[in-house]
Formats: structure tokens, sequence, C-alpha cells
């Protein structure tokens, strides 16, 4: 089976920089997915890795080490509107073509003024 | 673009009974899975409907059950209620041919009593 382990609350001011990180212990690993989610929302996709690296969208970055089952998300310049639970999510082969996601149990961000 | 649509938003029912919970994916998606959010924890996956087949599913019983339309649009069945099924449920869209993002619709928070 797939776990994942990320923390269950990270707090910071406004204009800090954040990173969550998630640990996952998975078989056949194809990527790791973030997604936001405000209280009473829908996630949304954040990012996704597939391969070794840092991904950049404008604020939000996403790294991935395959060799060590590792990857986080970094928020820069934190807005009060960055508040929210953000969740890792793995996709591995036992999801063949449907593509199914595990996700973590969420990170609880609370952004400071 | 309307994005994915669920219905009804909220829901209370009594253990023992039957709910539908309907979904419409994103204009352009054909493929559609459901999750079951509990309180604090991320989305665990029920089942994906493909051609209007299911073509995977997680580890639900067979309480659950589900249907897709020719028009890609989407129904999950929950039969005979458990205080234990109170939770957010979430639809998602892909396209089988697009990109590993699943878009999610806002929910629908069912209540058993």
């Amino acid at each position: 089976g797939q776990s994942l382990e990320q923390p269950s609350e990270v707090t910071a001011v406004e204009g800090a920089i954040v990173q969550i990180n998630c640990t996952y212990q998975t078989s056949g690993f194809y990527g790791l997915s973030w997604y936001q989610q405000h209280d009473g929302g829908a996630p949304t996709f954040l990012s996704y890795n597939a391969l070794d690296g840092l991904e950049e969208t404008g604020r939000f970055s996403s790294f991935l080490s395959r060799s060590d089952s590792y990857g986080y998300l970094l928020l820069q310049e934190l807005q009060m509107k960055d508040s929210a639970s953000y969740f890792c999510a793995v996709r591995d082969v036992s999801s063949g073509s449907a593509r199914q996601l595990t996700f973590g149990s969420g990170t609880q961000l609370t952004v400071l003024p | 673009d309307a994005g994915v649509t669920q219905s009804p938003t909220h829901l209370i029912k009594t253990r023992g009974q039957q709910v539908t919970l309907r979904c419409s994916p994103k204009s352009g998606h054909d493929t559609v899975s459901w999750y079951q959010q509990a309180l604090g924890q991320g989305p665990q996956f029920i089942f994906q409907y493909y051609e209007e087949e299911e073509r995977q599913r997680g580890n639900f019983p067979d309480r659950f059950s589900g249907h897709q339309f020719p028009n890609y649009s989407s129904e999950l069945n929950v039969n005979a209620l458990l205080l234990g099924d109170s939770a957010l449920y979430l639809c998602a869209s892909s396209s089988d041919r697009g990109r590993e993002t699943q878009y999610f619709g806002p929910g629908t928070r069912l209540l058993v009593l």
C-alpha cells in the first residue's frame, strides 16, 4: 500500500517563506502532486512533479527527490489568503490508467499578520 | 467554462437510508473520480468512471456504487448509510488523454444521523 507523511500544522507570518515536507512510501511511483484546500472549498491543483528537481509556478515551488521518497512545497511571499490546508498526493503503478491519487492527511497552514 | 459541479451541496440522512450524489465534469473531461473526505483528513479514493464503466475502485464496501452517463456526468450511490459515512464527498474530473491534473468540485457534505 501507500503512505504519506506531512506535518499537521505550520504557522508563518505574512511575507515569509514556508516549506511543507512530504515523505511517501509507495511502489512503482509515478509522481507527486500538491493540492490546496480552503475551509469548505474544493481542493485545487498546485503542482505536479514526476522527475527529480524543482518546479516553479509563481510564488509556489515544488521539489521532488525520488531516491529519498521526499518532496516539498515552498510558498514564498506569504499572503493571508494562503491560509489553507495543503495536501501532497501520489500516484503509483497500482492506479494504472485510472491515475488514482492517494492523499496525505494535509498540513494546515496559518498565515499571521 | 463551468468547472466541476456537484449537487446537492448539503444533505442530512438517517442511518439505513440511501443517498444519491451527482456530479457534472468540467467541459472536455471524460473521466470522473469520487473521493470521500472525513473531517481533518485527506480525500480517500472511492472509484473512477470512464466510458460509463468503473475503471478502478478503492477500499470501499459494495454499499458504495456509481454510474456514469453518456454525457460523462456521474452519480455516487450509498446504501444502508452508517454514521461513519458522514463526510464531504468530492467529485474530480480529468481527461483520460490529458495531464495529471484533477479538477475537484465543491463537494457534497453528507451528515448521517
